[in-house]
């Protein structure tokens, strides 16, 4: 099995634009499908990339995910960041078994 | 428009039962493959349980298996997760999840809570 690993935190101003990075431990970050979740504070997660970088529709274009085969990593990337996208992200990739979760990142619109 | 509604969560004591359900529309459940996550207080997302569209090969965490069983019932658009044995680690919010399709991402429910204590 392998592990996904998040930032614990990122912080930016509105406007600007962020990355939150997700690093597969082993095996290939392209071997199986990359997804992030959105869950602000109260609320159930959403999906907000799906496939590595596919956006569910209503969605704004302003996400978009990317994966690094050479960093072995998986990227959302939020532009033009905006107040109500301050909220915690998850990673997500599927194993043999199941679904691997990593830790999730606060993001916090300064 | 996906409708995902979780209901049977509540409060149980240490060893005893709960059955979850999770009733979908808006789209054909049959077709999907269907997962449980839960998400204990103040914590981040684990992975659960899931099981195939037709029903076969449900697949477990560690942390569950041998004490909850996932079915579902595509006649009436339905899901369960039936939970035995429980601990008080198991307390969290459960959702269930339609996963990806052609052309469309998981869909998450509300979530139903699940409080273990004596």
């Amino acid at each position: 099995n392998f592990m996904m690993t998040q930032p614990h935190s990122v912080s930016e101003s509105p406007g600007k634009t962020v990355i939150i990075s997700c690093t597969r431990s082993s095996g290939s970050v392209a071997s199986n499908y990359v997804q992030w979740y959105q869950q602000r504070p109260g609320s159930a997660p959403s999906t907000v990339i799906y496939e590595d970088n596919q956006r569910p529709s209503g969605v704004p274009d302003r996400f978009s995910g990317s994966i690094d085969i050479s960093s072995n990593s998986a990227s959302l990337t939020i532009s033009g960041l905006k107040p109500e996208d301050e909220a915690d992200y998850y990673c997500q990739a599927y194993d043999s078994s199941g679904w691997v979760f990593g830790g999730g990142t606060k993001l916090t619109v300064l | 428009e996906v409708q995902l509604l979780e209901s049977g969560g509540g409060l149980a004591q240490p060893g005893g039962s709960l059955r979850l359900s999770c009733t979908a529309s808006g789209f054909t459940f049959s077709s999907y493959a269907m997962t449980w996550v839960r998400q204990a207080p103040g914590k981040g997302l684990d992975w659960v349980s899931s099981i195939s569209p037709s029903g076969v090969s449900p697949s477990y965490a560690d942390s569950v298996k041998g004490r909850f069983t996932i079915s579902r019932d595509n006649s009436r658009n339905t899901l369960y997760l039936q939970m035995n044995s429980l601990r008080v680690e198991d307390t969290a919010v459960y959702y269930c999840i339609r996963s990806s399709g052609a052309a469309v991402g998981p869909a998450w429910g509300q979530g139903i809570l699940v409080s273990v204590s004596s």
